[in-house]
């Protein structure tokens, strides 16, 4: 059980267009949804806190009006990388709380290039 | 301050020893939980091992197992019997507050890349 099925797990993408990357939770209620960027050889970091029904919280230095999160239901949260440059390639990994006491569930990942 | 340090960017280890991977970690909560994730080359977040700081006991997870040392509030994951497939990079990471509390986030360390030579 909590599955967080993440797609697509990779896309290539011109420069200024748009990519919608979707996380959606198969087995349980995701009522926070965290996303996550990886560059290469790098650590995660928090991009972004989802929660349905509600804005996203984003973390400090991410564009907002560029990173858009969508949480409109408890099995559906998704990010869209608007007017994609070759700088936003990088790895996005989304994570929700999953039924087990402490463990939250994190997507397969994303890896975004922008040619 | 770093929440979670990992000082070892690099790990080897011959197949079959053991490997024990360093992390430490900084918080002023009284609870707070410990995990650590194990993420191969195809980029998935594989969970290991859980630890509460309230546990007393040291978590194991088959091969995998975490020293707990509260005080110098460090989470070392030993592997045992290393096998080619631990070959990965391997993160810890720390929630603060009550596992109750769902919107808290996690706080990665820098990771550890480890090699199992045949």
């Amino acid at each position: 059980g909590a599955v967080v099925s993440q797609h697509p797990s990779r896309v290539i993408c011109k420069s200024g267009t748009s990519v919608k990357i979707e996380c959606r939770s198969l087995d349980f209620q995701a009522t926070t949804m965290f996303w996550y960027r990886q560059f290469p050889k790098q650590s995660l970091m928090l991009m972004a806190t989802s929660n349905e029904g509600s804005k996203a919280t984003y973390e400090q230095g991410v564009e907002k009006d560029k990173f858009l999160i969508n949480h409109a239901s408890l099995t559906l949260s998704t990010l869209t990388v608007t007017s994609a440059h070759p700088e936003d390639s990088s790895f996005y990994i989304c994570s929700a709380r999953g039924f087990t006491p402490y463990g939250y569930t994190f997507g397969s990942g994303t890896r975004l290039t922008v040619v | 301050a770093q929440k979670i340090t990992q000082t070892q960017p690099g790990m080897f280890v011959q197949e079959k020893e053991a490997v024990t991977l360093d992390c430490t970690y900084d918080t002023s909560d009284q609870s707070y939980g410990l995990f650590w994730y194990k993420q191969p080359s195809s980029g998935e977040m594989i969970f290991l091992i859980y630890q509460g700081s309230y546990d007393e006991q040291n978590a194991t997870e088959g091969r995998y197992s975490l020293n707990f040392q509260k005080a110098r509030k460090s989470a070392n994951l030993v592997i045992s019997a290393s096998q080619l497939g631990d070959s990965a990079m391997y993160f810890c990471a720390m929630r603060e507050g009550p596992v109750s509390v769902t919107g808290n986030q996690f706080y990665f360390g820098t990771g550890t890349s480890l090699t199992v030579i045949p």
